[in-house]
């Protein structure tokens, strides 16, 4: 089956430590993203690569950090710098303008 | 600037009553719209979209959709909800080349 693959479901950190969110997909996209949902925020956009080896800032990039060195493979790294990192992450992916969203990492920093 | 409201955070009705849900748009002539759905924990399923033509757009579960250009408008309706129709449900529009998505409304059923 085609689609997107989010671990760990449920990642537990200590505050000031890096941590690496895993998205891969097999649907053959060239974008890719990653948002951030918070309660009552809606989805906001971190970072999305549009082709390998390239990727943008969204509208919350600080703290964050991404990679993209296979099309199949987008991870994204909150460090340390990022103040407040407990929230719930979705990766997508996209095709012409439809997104294909993964089931989520939901972080917890203690 | 805010590309996408959703005026209602939450909405409450009782199993079998229609529905709709307002999503109004600010970002260009001819937008590329969508409503997306998520249940508790998960992550989003398409249930429609609008690109052009037929202003009113068939979904999945039963749910369509009204581009109203002169309103600024994409609202989600549904005739008669079922109980599985509780969650969290998304507009969004594409703006360059992004998807950039409202703050949501939480559907609530009453039994």
């Amino acid at each position: 089956d085609g689609g997107i693959t989010q671990s760990p479901k449920y990642l537990f950190r200590k505050e000031g430590q890096n941590v690496t969110l895993s998205c891969e997909q097999n649907l053959n996209h060239d974008a890719m993203y990653w948002y951030r949902q918070d309660p009552g925020q809606g989805l906001r956009l971190i970072y999305y690569s549009q082709i390998v080896n390239d990727f943008q800032k969204g509208d919350i990039a600080e703290g964050y950090s991404v990679s993209r060195e296979k099309k199949e493979s987008f991870p994204l790294t909150v460090t340390s710098a990022q103040k407040n990192p407990t929230a719930f992450y979705l990766c997508a992916s996209q095709r012409y303008t439809e997104a294909f969203f993964g089931q989520g990492t939901r972080l917890t920093v203690v | 600037a805010q590309s996408v409201t959703q005026p209602d955070i939450h909405i409450t009705v009782s199993e079998g009553a229609s529905l709709e849900l307002r999503c109004n748009y600010s970002y260009g002539a001819t937008p590329y719209l969508f409503w997306y759905v998520q249940s508790p924990g998960q992550g989003l399923q398409l249930l429609l979209k609008y690109f052009s033509g037929d202003t009113l757009v068939q979904g999945i579960k039963g749910f369509e959709a009204e581009f109203k250009r002169s309103q600024s408008s994409f609202n989600l309706r549904k005739p008669s909800v079922h109980w599985s129709d509780a969650a969290e449900y998304f507009c969004a529009v594409v703006r360059d080349d992004k998807i950039i998505f409202g703050k949501g409304t939480r559907l609530h059923i009453l039994p």
